[in-house]
């Protein structure tokens, strides 16, 4: 069955450092890997998606994330953190054609400290 | 640029009350994703629209339908409530199976 982990509930950094939200997937076939941040009372906000090719994708708000199809993971990394990125981060998998459906993790808060 | 709608934004209801949520896509995206969300949850697939086709269903109940129509705008129906269907539903569009893109949520609460 498809599923995504975020193993970690919450990561917490001080502004200025860099950040790393974790991700690794459990899928079949050639998955679409998405991360998407959700503030407070607000909707999901798409950040940065891998399809194919290079493994390093860049995103919105400086955010950068890194598939591993070795270790099957899909890192969430930013070189430094600002605290008005705290917020709650969710990776999510989808097949892409019919199945667009996404599948997310169960999200983890990043909480920066000033 | 144009955000996906949704409304209402927030909605109470009592048990087995009904409720109508809309969401109108960004504009020429031709797919529509429902999700629900229930309090510390991940969002969950209910039901997905293309071209006003259904494309792909998950764990929606039998009390709950939804539609796409002509001008791609949907409507997800939500019959019998029950307590544990309150919650944030959102709604996501995409021209196709490119990125979806999320709308601000419907907050229900049923009493």
């Amino acid at each position: 069955a498809q599923s995504v982990a975020q193993p970690e509930d919450q990561v917490n950094v001080a502004e200025g450092n860099p950040l790393t939200v974790k991700c690794t997937y459990s899928v079949s076939g050639n998955p679409y890997l998405f991360w998407y941040v959700q503030y407070p009372n607000r909707g999901l906000q798409f950040l940065l998606k891998y399809i194919t090719g290079d493994n390093l994708v860049k995103g919105s708000y400086g955010f950068e994330a890194e598939f591993n199809k070795s270790q099957t993971s899909f890192h969430l990394k930013k070189p430094s953190a600002l605290v008005s990125d705290s917020a709650l981060y969710f990776c999510a998998v989808s097949y892409g054609g019919a199945t667009n459906k996404l599948i997310f993790g169960t999200g983890t808060l990043l909480a920066v400290q000033p | 640029a144009a955000g996906v709608i949704q409304s209402p934004r927030h909605l109470i209801k009592e048990k087995r009350e009904t409720a109508t949520l809309k969401c109108y896509p960004i504009p020429r995206h031709d797919t529509v994703y429902w999700y629900q969300q229930g309090p510390g949850q991940d969002p969950q697939f209910l039901i997905s629209f293309y071209e006003k086709m259904q494309s792909d269903k998950g764990s929606i109940p039998d009390r709950f339908s939804a539609q796409q129509f002509s001008d791609y705008h949907s409507e997800l129906n939500m019959s019998s409530l029950e307590l544990g269907d309150s919650a944030l539903y959102f709604c996501a569009s995409s021209f196709y199976t490119d990125t979806q893109y999320f709308g601000p949520g419907t907050r229900l609460t049923v009493l």
